[in-house]
């Protein structure tokens, strides 16, 4: 099985900071590897697919890059609706394991 | 507008069984993969089962394999989970995810879970 592993497990920032989270596979996933945010009590929500593509209606503030074993999202300018749990999660292989999870707090 | 919709969670003893239903509407059910994840409380999500779009290949996590069973009902387009032998580990909000495609490159296409549900929680006492 492929292990995610982020870092760090959390954070804390201000608003407008840029904020970067990194997420390291145990072994190369090509560019299978997507990001998602999570607020309590509510489901996660897609950010980012195929390491960098954004989804529809995500602001622009969020992006993706890395491929292989190594990836990045960063948010450009930390808004207050920004403070969530990040995990990424990688589809190249069954069964499609998720990361840890980055807490972003103030 | 897409909407997942879960239910039938709740409280059950150890060794005990439950099924998971999750109403899907506002797509195509039938030209979708469906997943089940599972969120232990303060804790990250984990994924649990699959199924394919005719309902025909199914796949589980090593922790629910020969206990879960993941099925559809594309006529209803419903997706379930049979829990049984339920653990107390395996108390969560479980929720069900859409499993979209994109073609990345003529040979190549990439995977993801795009909407989710709100998920129901199980919680198994001992």
């Amino acid at each position: 099985d492929i292990q995610l592993t982020q870092s760090p497990s959390s954070l804390s920032a201000s608003v407008g900071d840029r904020v970067s989270i990194t997420c390291r596979a145990s072994q190369s996933i090509s560019r299978f590897l997507n990001w998602y945010q999570q607020k309590p009590g509510k489901a996660p929500k897609l950010l980012i697919y195929a390491a960098s593509s954004l989804q529809t209606g995500v602001p622009s503030r969020f992006s993706g890059s890395g491929s292989g074993t190594g990836f990045t999202l960063t948010i450009s300018s930390l808004q207050p609706e920004d403070f969530a749990t990040y995990y990424c999660q990688q589809s190249y292989s069954v069964p499609d394991s998720f990361g840890q999870g980055t807490k972003v707090e103030i | 507008e897409v909407q997942l919709v879960e239910s039938g969670g709740g409280f059950v003893q150890w060794g005990g069984s439950l099924r998971l239903s999750c109403a899907a509407s506002g797509f195509t059910f039938t030209n979708y993969w469906m997943h089940w994840v599972r969120q232990a409380p303060g804790k990250g999500l984990v994924w649990v089962s699959r199924i394919n779009s005719d309902g025909s290949s199914t796949t589980y996590a090593d922790s629910v394999q020969g206990r879960f069973t993941i099925s559809r009902d594309n006529a209803r387009n419903t997706l379930y989970l049979e829990m049984n032998s339920l653990r107390v580990e395996d108390t969560a909000v479980y929720y069900c995810a859409r499993f979209a495609s994109y073609q990345t490159t003529a040979l190549q296409r990439t995977f993801f879970f795009d909407y989710w549900g709100q998920g129901t929680l199980v919680t198994v006492s001992s």
